[in-house]
Formats: structure tokens, sequence, C-alpha cells
């Protein structure tokens, strides 16, 4: 069965640096085809894809906040950790990791996803 | 980018309807598009994917269709546990893009 589960912190202020973890099982991110991704879900808005990183190190970043993550992968830990820089209070959201689907870039399943807060 | 547009944006239904979705894309993404239904305060859960097909568990009352830029779900017979808000995503290029959603709620 796989699961993931985000951590980090529920309120950050403005320009300080987000980190989120996600702490999954049930799969090995060093198994060919797997990835891990991040969507975030401001309230009551739609759902935005953030970043994928793949088995083999490949990263993929929406371009409109490419300058501002980070993705990276700690197998060891079956962990996988995204920074975003500079938050300001429109990145308020609910952010969520998920599996990517084995053959597809869709994603199941999702972790419960944490509710980040930019304020000062 | 590639848009992903839903109609309708919501939908009254009621126990035991058949409900059809539509996703549009902004340009041809063959198959590859996923639905998903998310219900408040819950993580989204995949429907379908690569256009028509049933992701394991999910109830045969729930179908997907279409290719290019159009694309259906239709959930046979509505159930309680049905009303949710449904959202399609495109996988055919980065950035991946999600539509707006569409939420069945009871008539």
């Amino acid at each position: 069965q796989i699961t993931l589960k985000e951590s980090g912190p529920t309120l950050v202020k403005p320009t300080q640096t987000l980190t989120l973890t996600c702490t999954f099982s049930g799969f090995s991110l060093t198994t060919n085809g797997v990835g891990v991704g991040w969507i975030r879900q401001p309230p009551g808005k739609a759902l935005e894809w953030l970043a994928l990183i793949y088995w083999d190190d490949e990263k993929r970043y929406s371009p409109s906040l490419k300058s501002r993550l980070t993705i990276t992968k700690d197998t060891s830990k079956n962990q996988v950790v995204l920074t975003m820089t500079n938050m300001d209070p429109l990145d308020t959201a609910t952010y969520f990791c998920a599996h990517r689907h084995v053959a597809y870039n869709f994603f199941d399943p999702w972790g419960q996803g944490t509710l980040v807060t930019v304020s000062s | 980018d590639i848009q992903m547009t839903q109609s309708p944006s919501s939908v009254s239904a009621s126990v035991g309807d058949r409900v059809t979705i539509t996703c549009r894309a902004s340009q041809g993404i063959s198959t590859w598009l996923a639905w998903y239904q998310q219900k408040p305060g819950k993580a989204p859960k995949l429907l379908i994917y690569a256009a028509s097909s049933l992701q394991s568990g999910v109830p045969s009352r729930f179908s997907g269709s279409g290719s290019g830029t159009d694309f259906t779900l239709t959930i046979s017979s509505l159930q309680p546990e049905d009303f949710a808000t449904y959202c399609c995503q495109q996988g055919n290029s980065f950035p991946l893009t999600f539509g707006p959603g569409t939420t069945v709620d009871i008539k």
C-alpha cells in the first residue's frame, strides 16, 4: 500500500523560505518510472502543479514558479523535499505531495495535504 | 501552457441520475488526460487515466471518453458518495495543468 504524508510549517512570514517534506512508503524512488510530485490548492481554488521529481533525478518545475522552487529526494529516508523561496500571502494554500502513476504524469495516491498560511 | 476548461462549473443532480462533465484542452493532448474526484477537506482521488482507463478500485459507474481536445467524464447512476468536485488534468506536456473543477451537488 502506497502512502504519502506532508510535513512542514503551517505558518510562514512573507519573504521567508518554505520547506516541505513528503515522507512516503510502499514504493521506492529508485525504481524505474517512479516519481513524486507537489501540487497546491489555494482555499476555494483550483489545483496547481508545482514540481515533479523522477527516479533518475530528473526534475520538472512549473515555469511560473521555477525560480523559487527546488525539489530534491532522499531515497534512504523515502523523502522528497520541496523548498519555495520568497513566500507571499498569495502562496497560502494546501500543499499536496503525490505518487506519479507508473506510466503517466498523473498522480495516485496523494498525501492528505498540509495547509500553509503566509502572513506576518 | 495548455489551458484546461470544464463545463458546467456546477451541476445539481439526484441519486440515480446520469451526470456528464466535459473537459476541454486548449490544444490537442491525445489521450493524456486524467479525472480526479475531490471531497471537501480531502485530497484528490484518481478516477480515470489515459482518458478512458478506470483506476483500480474505482466503481464501474465512472467512465471517461475523448481524445484530442474534448473529453467527458460520465457517472452512469449517481450515488450519495459521488457528490464531490471533479477535475481534469492533462499529462501531455509540462507544465502539467488542471481544470477548474465541476461541483456535483444534491438537487
